[in-house]
């Protein structure tokens, strides 16, 4: 079965600072998800990779997928306290079915002031 | 539309006791997952629903799980005789697959139940 593993399991960052988070897949990627989680709530979709080599970016947070497909990074620019959280990678565990996800355990971000 | 909605959003019960959770999926969103995330880990899939048909249970739906979503629309899970290892964020999804392309799944604020 397709296992996601995260790197690191948690990153205390001073604000300003860029930071990188990284998540490594056991199989070939159909679609990757990034989402984030405020500790007790759900998740807010961040963005959806699909293609070997694609690199979508939303403000100042910039997710790439590799060329193998088995590996994502989410690099934030400049952190602010608001992108505190927790940092999840899904996988399809359906081909393009965005719904049933395998997902990593999660990266937990703090950003001090 | 204001996106999933589940409720309530907390629970706490006595062991052995039934619970009962419900999700309102977004209004044209034909399929629906169920999700569980324990303190520290990922969320992991337990079922999903395509409009009223229930297409796949995980291995970690026990007997006393079940979930439904009559009518296609908001969906029930309901746990049976709880016990303390059920205590966990119960998560809720909806996305929209069809001939036009899919959506990413959206998810609701989640139920969190504690079994005491």
């Amino acid at each position: 079965s397709q296992e996601l593993e995260q790197s690191p399991q948690s990153l205390i960052v001073q604000e300003g600072k860029n930071l990188t988070i990284n998540c490594t897949s056991s199989k070939t990627l159909y679609g990757l998800y990034w989402y984030k989680q405020k500790y007790g709530e759900g998740l807010i979709f961040l963005m959806m990779l699909q293609k070997g080599g694609e690199e979508k970016s939303h403000e100042k947070i910039t997710a790439k997928l590799d060329e193998k497909k088995q590996q994502s990074s989410l690099h934030i620019t400049a952190s602010q306290p608001s992108h505190a959280g927790i940092y999840l990678c899904g996988a399809d565990a359906l081909y393009n079915q965005g719904g049933k996800l395998i997902f990593g355990q999660g990266t937990e971000l703090s950003v001090k002031p | 539309d204001t996106g999933v909605s589940q409720n309530p959003r907390h629970k706490i019960t006595k062991r052995g006791q039934n619970v009962t959770f419900r999700c309102d999926p977004i209004s044209e969103h034909n399929r629906l997952y169920w999700y569980r995330q324990t303190l520290g880990q990922g969320p992991e899939f337990l079922t999903y629903f395509q409009n009223e048909a229930q297409l796949e249970k995980s291995r970690l739906l026990s007997d006393r799980f079940s979930a439904e979503r009559p009518k296609g629309s908001f969906s029930t899970l309901e746990i049976q005789r709880t016990e303390q290892g059920d205590s966990a964020m119960y998560l809720c999804a909806s996305s929209l697959t069809g001939s036009v392309g899919n959506t990413e799944a959206f998810f609701g604020q989640g139920t969190r139940l504690t079994v005491v």
